[in-house]
């Protein structure tokens, strides 16, 4: 069974102490690994897609990477504004524009 | 987000009343979901379209259905509502495999 699942549930971090969340998938075959965030009370906002194993993107503070079997979502520096919920889905060989989801990273940056 | 509204934000209805959710995007996505989210289980997608009149179930379809006759607008019904229908519904869109956009969300509470 295709499966995606996202550590640590939760990450209380001081401002400027980087740090990574995982996102851990089993599936049949991968077409894309989605990044989102979510801030309270709103839909998910696209971060990051990637495609194949080595490839990374970056975004402000945020750096995203991917292996065969996972991916990090690396953040340098956090600022309080960085504080949410990130999820990570993807998207497989046999789906028809289905994402298979997380259950979320609560990100919680203190100034 | 811009390109997707969601309507209403917020609602309350009893139990074993009819619902109606409503999704309209100004994008002319081929695709539209809707998603529900609960503490602890993430995104479960209910329904999804991929084009007008063209609908297909998700991975928790019971005691809902959707409508979709034109490409901009996409009904979620809770047919008779019950409490554990009580979450925040997402629609989303997308044109491709590249990243959803999704809306503002509907908090419904079934009481």
């Amino acid at each position: 069974e295709d499966q995606v699942t996202q550590s640590p549930e939760a990450l209380r971090l001081q401002e400027g102490e980087s740090s990574s969340l995982n996102c851990s998938y089993t599936v049949s075959g991968l077409r894309g690994l989605f990044w989102y965030r979510q801030d309270p009370g709103k839909g998910p906002e696209f971060l990051f897609t990637l495609y194949s194993a080595g490839e990374e993107k970056e975004k402000e503070r945020l750096k995203a990477t991917l292996t065969k079997k996972e991916s990090f979502l690396h953040i340098t520096a956090p600022k309080p504004e960085d504080s949410a919920t990130y999820l990570c889905a993807v998207l497989t060989m046999d789906s028809n524009y289905q994402l298979i989801w997380g259950a979320g990273t609560k990100l919680i940056i203190k100034p | 987000d811009a390109g997707i509204t969601q309507s209403p934000r917020h609602k309350v209805t009893e139990t074993g009343t009819p619902v109606t959710l409503r999704c309209h995007q100004t994008e002319n996505h081929r695709y539209m979901y809707w998603y529900r989210q609960d503490p602890g289980h993430g995104l479960r997608l209910i329904h999804y379209s991929y084009g007008v009149k063209d609908t297909d179930k998700g991975e928790v379809s019971d005691g809902y259905s959707v409508s979709r006759s034109k490409t901009e607008d996409f009904l979620l019904t809770l047919e008779s509502a019950t409490s554990s229908q009580t979450s925040v519904y997402f629609c989303a869109i997308s044109a491709s495999a590249d990243g959803y956009t999704f809306g503002s969300g509907t908090r419904l509470t079934v009481v």
